[in-house]
């Protein structure tokens, strides 16, 4: 079974400060992995993904993310936050040898201050 | 393009009443998921649907909650008799991508709280 851990469960910035949220999952093959984003009020929207390929993946609104197999790892970056990146952001891995189950992190609530 | 519509937004009931939600996923999209997000959690798979035929539902309390998506398009999760750990908030998403490989696209979710 696959599980992921997301260890900033609270943070909260200032503007133009730069992020990154760590996310580590747990699997014993190929994985599909996700960062979904949900702002206040509204619901849960794909922010990047990553199947194969080049392991840098760049998202909307400037996020990125990092895969690096032998960490287990797929940690969500940007440069310089914004007022309106205030939102919860989620995690997710999906195993490929079985059913694809999406699995989901606990989240990371990132307040921005302007 | 119509996004995941679900219903009721919001419902409030006491424990061992029943309730039902209502999806409707975004045409033509034949993956269907529920998930449960209780407060302060990520999304909990309950339940996965490939057109009108169950793929996992191992996480699903079966002997409360049951799932069904006839003729493959809409979909309805009910819970009878509802616990105080069933408040939560119940997500619907779909993919068009099939089993796999597929962004999921989620509704705004159903609010329930059990009193």
């Amino acid at each position: 079974a696959q599980s992921v851990s997301q260890h900033n469960h609270h943070v909260i910035l200032s503007e133009a400060a730069s992020l990154e949220l760590g996310c580590n999952y747990s699997y014993g093959g190929t994985v599909n992995l996700f960062w979904y984003v949900q702002y206040p009020g509204q619901h849960l929207q794909l922010l990047l993904k990553y199947f194969s390929g080049d392991p840098l993946v760049k998202g909307i609104k400037g996020f990125e993310a990092e895969f690096i197999k032998s960490k287990f790892s797929f940690n969500l970056r940007k440069p310089s936050v914004q007022w309106s990146d205030t939102a919860e952001y989620f995690c997710a891995v999906e195993g490929t040898g079985g059913s694809y189950i999406p699995t989901f992190g606990r989240g990371t609530s990132l307040i921005v201050h302007p | 393009e119509a996004g995941v519509a679900q219903s009721p937004r919001y419902k409030i009931i006491e424990k061992r009443q029943s309730v039902a939600f209502w999806c409707n996923p975004i045409s033509g999209h034949a993956t269907l998921y529920w998930y449960q997000q209780i407060l302060g959690q990520g999304p909990k798979l309950l339940i996965q649907f490939q057109n009108n035929g169950v793929v996992d539902d191992s996480q699903l309390p079966k002997d409360r909650f049951s799932a069904e998506r006839l003729k493959g398009v809409d979909s309805t999760l009910k819970i009878q008799p509802a616990k105080l750990e069933d408040s939560a908030v119940y997500l619907c998403a779909s993919t068009s991508k099939g089993v796999g490989r597929g962004e999921l696209f989620f509704g705004e979710g159903s609010r329930l709280t059990v009193l």
